[in-house]
């Protein structure tokens, strides 16, 4: 079976571009999850979906970042204008009829994502 | 906000030895999980913990809830060079979910 799909595996960018972070999660899961990880802060919860409605967003940093759910097969999260402050690994993650309880989040394999 | 503490942050040992790292909180979380993170790849999921006090084996892997569910605990018996990895736990409150920072377990042969 798939697991969850993200693309691009590496990103390197100067400042001032926008990025594009893609994540296709399992079918049949019905919460998707972004994170963003560092050595500094460890693995922060960005923000999550509920199919496909956004329900907190409250992890997200700034208004430069924003996410999108458009269908229950894909996701979007995206970078404008991109500072060398959120060079990171991205993660996406997917989970059925849960948020956290016994129901396991399966994790991508991430995005590294390097701003110059 | 419900901060999940994880120690030790960094722990280096030898094949055979046995290990116990940690995973504490001042807040009470509903579920606990553990995952293993390997270079290069998303976590992967251990164990869920539900119930105050509950112990869970997988195989040289005991995981226990603290009675209070604020705390817990991962104990290796024997590590393996296979065990190498970061370690991370995550609580769910009520409104809320985190991950601790991880413990970043190196086994050498």
């Amino acid at each position: 079976d798939a697991g969850v799909i993200q693309s691009p595996r590496h990103e390197v960018t100067e400042m001032g571009q926008e990025v594009t972070l893609r994540c296709k999660p399992i079918s049949g899961h019905d919460y998707l999850f972004w994170y963003r990880q560092t050595m500094m802060r460890g693995l922060e919860l960005l923000i999550y979906f509920n199919n496909n409605v956004p329900i907190d967003d409250s992890g997200m940093p700034e208004d430069r970042f924003s996410a999108k759910m458009p269908n229950a097969s894909f996701s979007t999260l995206k970078i404008q204008p991109s500072e060398p402050r959120d060079s990171a690994v991205y993660f996406c993650a997917s989970s059925f009829n849960g948020r956290l309880g016994n129901q396991p989040q399966h994790f991508g394999d991430g995005t590294r994502l390097s701003i110059l | 906000t419900q901060l999940l503490e994880q120690s030790p942050q960094f722990l280096s040992i030898q094949e055979g030895e046995n290990l116990t790292v940690y995973c504490n909180s001042s807040s009470v979380f509903s579920s606990l999980q553990w995952y293993r993170q390997e270079p290069g790849e998303g976590p992967v999921l251990l164990v869920t913990v539900v119930t105050g006090g509950e112990v869970k084996k997988l195989k040289r892997l005991t995981f226990q809830f603290g009675d209070a569910r604020k705390d817990s605990s991962l104990h290796i018996t024997a590590a393996q060079p296979g065990d190498t990895g970061l370690y991370l736990c995550a609580g769910e409150g009520d409104n809320d979910m985190r991950f601790g920072a991880g413990t970043r377990l190196t086994v050498k042969p």
